[in-house]
C-alpha cells in the first residue's frame, strides 16, 4: 500500500533560518504529492501540490520538488518567520480520493 | 466563504458511552471524508461519501464506528461502546467532488473534534 514517512520533529528554529523537512514515500503508479499545515488551533491547509514528476510546488515562501527517482518530496523555506510555527504533514494521492499522511512534524521558530 | 466546520471542538467521555461527532462541509461540495488522527501518528483515512452514500468504509476501526450523511449536507460520525484507543483527534474534509483530477477536488478540512476517552 502506499505510505509517507517524514522527518520527525520537533524542529526550532531561529527566525530567518533555513528550513528543511524531508518526505519520502511509496506508491504504486503516479501519485500526486502535498504538502498541508496546520496552524495552531486552525484545521488544516493545503501549501503547496505537485502532480507529477519534476513539478515544483510553491508557495509563501515554501518549495518543494516532486523527485521520482529518490520518490521524495522535502519541503523547504529559505528564510523562516515566526509565523511559520505550524504542524506540517506531507501526503499522496494515488489513483483514488484517499491522502495518505506522513506523521506530522512540528516546526517552532523563535524571534 | 464558510469552511467545514465541526462540532464538538473538545469531547470527553467515559469508556463505554457512546459519541457523536458533526461535520458541516462546505456548501456544495458533493464529497466528504472522515480521517482520525492520533497522537504521535499521521492521520488516518475512515470512511468517504459520495453524495449520500459510502462507497468506501474501509478506513472504519471496528464495527463500533459508523457514519452517515443526509442531504448530501451534515455528516455524523459515531462511535458506539467507546474506547480509550478511540482517544484522537478526528477531521472531516470535503471536495467539490471526488477522484484524482488535481485542483478540482482539493479536499478542504474543518478544524477537528478532539476526543477524550476516560
Amino acid at each position: 500500500g502506499n505510505s509517507v514517512t517524514q522527518m520527525e520533529g520537533p524542529v526550532t528554529l531561529s527566525e530567518e533560518a533555513f528550513l528543511t523537512i524531508n518526505c519520502t514515500y511509496t506508491a504504486t503508479g503516479y501519485p500526486s504529492l502535498f504538502w498541508y499545515v496546520q496552524y495552531p488551533g486552525e484545521g488544516l491547509q493545503l501549501l503547496l501540490k505537485a502532480t507529477k514528476a519534476d513539478d515544483k510546488g510553491s508557495n509563501k515562501g515554501f518549495e518543494a520538488t516532486y523527485r521520482k527517482e529518490t520518490t521524495s518530496f522535502h519541503l523547504e523555506k529559505g528564510s523562516v518567520q515566526v509565523s511559520d510555527s505550524a504542524v506540517y504533514f506531507c501526503a499522496l494521492r494515488g489513483s483514488n480520493y484517499k491522502l495518505t499522511f506522513g506523521k506530522g512534524t512540528l516546526l517552532t521558530v523563535n524571534p | 466563504g464558510a469552511g467545514v466546520s465541526q462540532s464538538p471542538s473538545n469531547k470527553v467521555t467515559e469508556k463505554g458511552k457512546d459519541v457523536e461527532l458533526r461535520c458541516d462541509p462546505i456548501s456544495g461540495h458533493t464529497a466528504l471524508y472522515w480521517y482520525r488522527q492520533r497522537l504521535g501518528q499521521g492521520l488516518e483515512f475512515l470512511i468517504y461519501f459520495q453524495g449520500n452514500s459510502a462507497p468506501d468504509k474501509s478506513g472504519l476501526p471496528s464495527d463500533r464506528f459508523s457514519a452517515e450523511r443526509t442531504g448530501e449536507s451534515v455528516s455524523t460520525l459515531t462511535i458506539q461502546r467507546t474506547q480509550q484507543e478511540d482517544s484522537a483527534v478526528y477531521l472531516c474534509a470535503s471536495s467539490l467532488r471526488s477522484g484524482s483530477i488535481s485542483g478540482v477536488y482539493e479536499q478542504y478540512f474543518g478544524p477537528g473534534t478532539r476526543l477524550t476517552v476516560t
